[in-house]
């Protein structure tokens, strides 16, 4: 069975400081694929970051990056310079790519607050 | 090309009632996805579909139904709904393309049971 597990249900940051919401995940795929979507208050669920299990280097999109660590089965979401716009709800989620391919869930997310 | 497009937006219930959530994408994806998003929770997987003609649950799959009609159009119908099925849904569809990988959401439809 696939689980994400995101610990932390609210954050907070200061305007330009870099932040990182945690996200653990568990399956028993070998071969799975990694997502972060963001969700701002008026509830579109935005694409930001996919990791690959296979992939040896972190991906990065902009501002984004993701911690992977395979062996820790963690998939850490890096906001460097943070935004006000980037106050929303974040969310990991995850793809097994074998005997539940097509399958992806989500973690219960992260609420990220960027004070001023 | 409009993506991933949900009708209805808004909709209010009584209990029992019966209604269809219709979806639709115009990216040729063969993945489709219905979720179910409470109020301050994750989305959680009801059906998905691999490819036209196929169907697979989720992780809360009770109460509800889908239909793959073909390859652009899935459905989720609640046949007689409940008070616990107030949420918003929404749809996705995604495809694979070697080492990237993405899901498109549908701008969501809230659904209240009464």
């Amino acid at each position: 069975a696939q689980k994400i597990t995101q610990t932390q249900p609210g954050m907070f940051v200061q305007e330009k400081e870099a932040v990182t919401l945690d996200c653990t995940y568990d399956t028993s795929d070998q071969s799975y694929g990694l997502f972060w979507y963001k969700q701002p208050s008026s509830g579109e669920m935005i694409f930001l970051i996919y990791q690959g299990s296979y992939d040896e280097q972190n991906a990065t999109e902009g501002r984004y990056s993701l911690n992977f660590q395979k062996a820790r089965k963690s998939a850490n979401l890096v906001i460097s310079a943070s935004q006000l716009g980037d106050s929303a709800m974040y969310f990991c989620a995850m793809r097994g790519l074998e005997t539940s391919y097509d399958k992806v869930i989500f973690g219960p997310g992260t609420s990220l607050s960027v004070i001023p | 090309n409009a993506g991933v497009t949900q009708t209805p937006k808004f909709q209010v219930l009584k209990t029992g009632q019966s209604m269809t959530l219709q979806c639709a994408q115009d990216m040729n994806h063969n993945s489709m996805y219905w979720y179910r998003q409470d109020p301050g929770m994750g989305l959680r997987l009801i059906y998905y579909s691999a490819s036209e003609g196929t169907t697979d649950k989720g992780e809360v799959p009770n109460g509800y139904n889908v239909s793959r009609l073909n390859k652009r159009e899935f459905s989720l119908r609640l046949e007689s709904a409940a008070p616990s099925q107030t949420s918003v849904y929404f749809c996705a569809s995604s495809e694979a393309y070697g080492s990237t990988d993405t899901q498109y959401f549908g701008p969501g439809t809230r659904l209240t049971v009464l």
